[in-house]
């Protein structure tokens, strides 16, 4: 199956600090996908990128679909203890959807 | 608004039993998906429906089985549980794939088998 590389595994930061996490691809995408899973949840789409060299902004979180097709950024600016969670990257080829493998943060007050 | 609903939350088996994870949304949704996530992994696609009287393979189908009889549920079944379908399973849906419509999920029925 396909291969969705996330990095870093996990990150522990303060409360205020900016976050960057990214997602790579030995495979070309039509769509790049960002969610937050929450303990004992389903994840949540955070941000949605269908165009090479997209830059899309929700809110605080700020998300690039790479101009190779091949990788995907995600920024969290200021972060507060609330994006505490696992942030995952997706793609999609067809109906077949694919996860990476997520980066778990953790933000200390 | 329910949206997702997933059924038991938990449940233990033995090896061989054979159980049905319960899926049913609300939202008149075309197409529904089953999903399994392994400790520290992302999400792997089981088997997907675009509509009622259809289901595909995703990625990892093997030792499960689904059903679609109409658009609200979307079962998943296991025939003879084994250890390594141990795992949290999730059902979500979505309104079409024409630009990857957003999947709502469900909280996930976790599954160990022992």
């Amino acid at each position: 199956g396909q291969q969705l590389n996330q990095s870093p595994q996990s990150m522990f930061i303060q409360e205020g600090e900016d976050v960057s996490m990214n997602c790579t691809s030995s495979s070309i995408f039509n769509t790049w996908l960002w969610y937050k899973q929450d303990p004992g949840e389903g994840p949540v789409l955070l941000i949605a990128l269908y165009k090479a060299g997209e830059l899309t902004s929700n809110g605080r979180l700020t998300a690039q679909f790479g101009i190779t097709r091949k990788d995907s950024f995600l920024n969290i600016s200021a972060s507060i203890p609330s994006d505490v969670g696992i942030y995952f990257c997706a793609s999609t080829t067809g109906n077949q959807f694919y996860f990476g493998t997520g980066t778990s943060l953790t933000v200390i007050p | 608004n329910a949206g997702v609903t997933q059924t038991p939350k938990f449940r233990i088996l033995k090896i061989g039993q054979s159980m049905t994870l319960q899926c049913t949304q609300d939202m008149n949704h075309n197409y529904m998906y089953w999903y399994r996530q392994d400790p520290g992994m992302g999400l792997k696609l089981i088997y997907y429906s675009v509509g009622a009287g259809i289901t595909d393979k995703g990625e990892v189908p093997n030792g499960y089985n689904v059903s679609r009889s109409t658009t609200e549920d979307f079962p998943l079944r296991l025939e003879l549980a084994a250890p390594s379908q141990t795992s949290v399973y999730f059902c979500a849906s979505s309104k079409s794939l024409a630009r990857v419509d957003i999947q709502y999920f469900g909280a996930g029925t976790r599954l160990s088998v022992l």
